[in-house]
């Protein structure tokens, strides 16, 4: 069984650029979260998509938004990025959306100069 | 407002000893909860669960305890290993499916 993988795993992008994060759910699994995860803080939920439908948001601006694929793999977009967006962004996968636990992939490590 | 915690910033334990780390919630009505572990660069690490039903529930060398009554909830960790040193947090599930967690508590083994 693969478990959740994230690509890639560290990126550097300027202020106003935009950036795509990937994420490959675990078999099995068609339900996928992203969050956010600023140093020395938890994670914060961005938002959910089950069965290529967003399915709950977070407080954070359209700016952030996300698109899950047939086979459940997802990306996450920013656009227009700012300095404070820099974080470890995580995608966690789990097989529905009615308090299943979520398993969580490595990561991306975003830095915006 | 809604909020998940933890009362120490960081825990230091001799190898061999039991920790235990300590979260406050505030929403009454989650029913859902959960202990990550996450070590350096890496993910959350799903460690127990425990739903709003039961008070206590065990898995290998770690015990999560439930108090309703008080919205608290605890992770033991027997016999505490240098593989141990992380931070954990503990996270409630909220009614549109996501998990709120909090700050995190970092542990540090001294062997």
């Amino acid at each position: 069984e693969t478990g959740v993988t994230q690509s890639p795993t560290h990126l550097i992008k300027t202020r106003g650029q935009q950036v795509t994060l990937r994420c490959s759910s675990q078999s099995g699994h068609n339900t996928v979260s992203w969050y956010q995860q600023a140093l020395g803080q938890g994670p914060q939920f961005i938002f959910q998509y089950y069965r290529e439908e967003e399915n709950g948001r977070g407080n954070f601006p359209p700016r952030f938004s996300g698109l899950q694929f047939p086979n459940y793999s997802s990306e996450l977009n920013v656009n227009a990025l700012e300095l404070d967006d820099s974080a470890l962004y995580l995608c966690a996968s789990s097989p529905g959306t009615r308090q299943e636990t979520q398993y969580f992939g490595p990561g991306t490590r975003l830095l915006v100069l | 407002g809604e909020s998940v915690g933890l009362h120490l910033p960081t825990l230091s334990v001799q190898e061999g000893d039991n920790s235990i780390i300590n979260c406050a919630y505030s929403n009454s009505a989650s029913d859902y909860f959960i202990w990550y572990k996450q070590e350096s660069g890496k993910g959350p690490q799903f460690i127990i669960d425990i739903r709003s039903n039961m008070d206590k529930r065990q898995g290998q060398r770690v015990t999560v305890l439930l108090n309703k009554t008080v919205k608290h909830l605890s992770l033991q960790i027997a016999a505490t290993q240098p593989g141990d040193s992380a931070v954990y947090f503990c996270a409630e599930r909220r009614g549109n499916n996501r998990l709120a967690f909090g700050k995190g508590n970092q542990v540090v083994v001294i062997p």
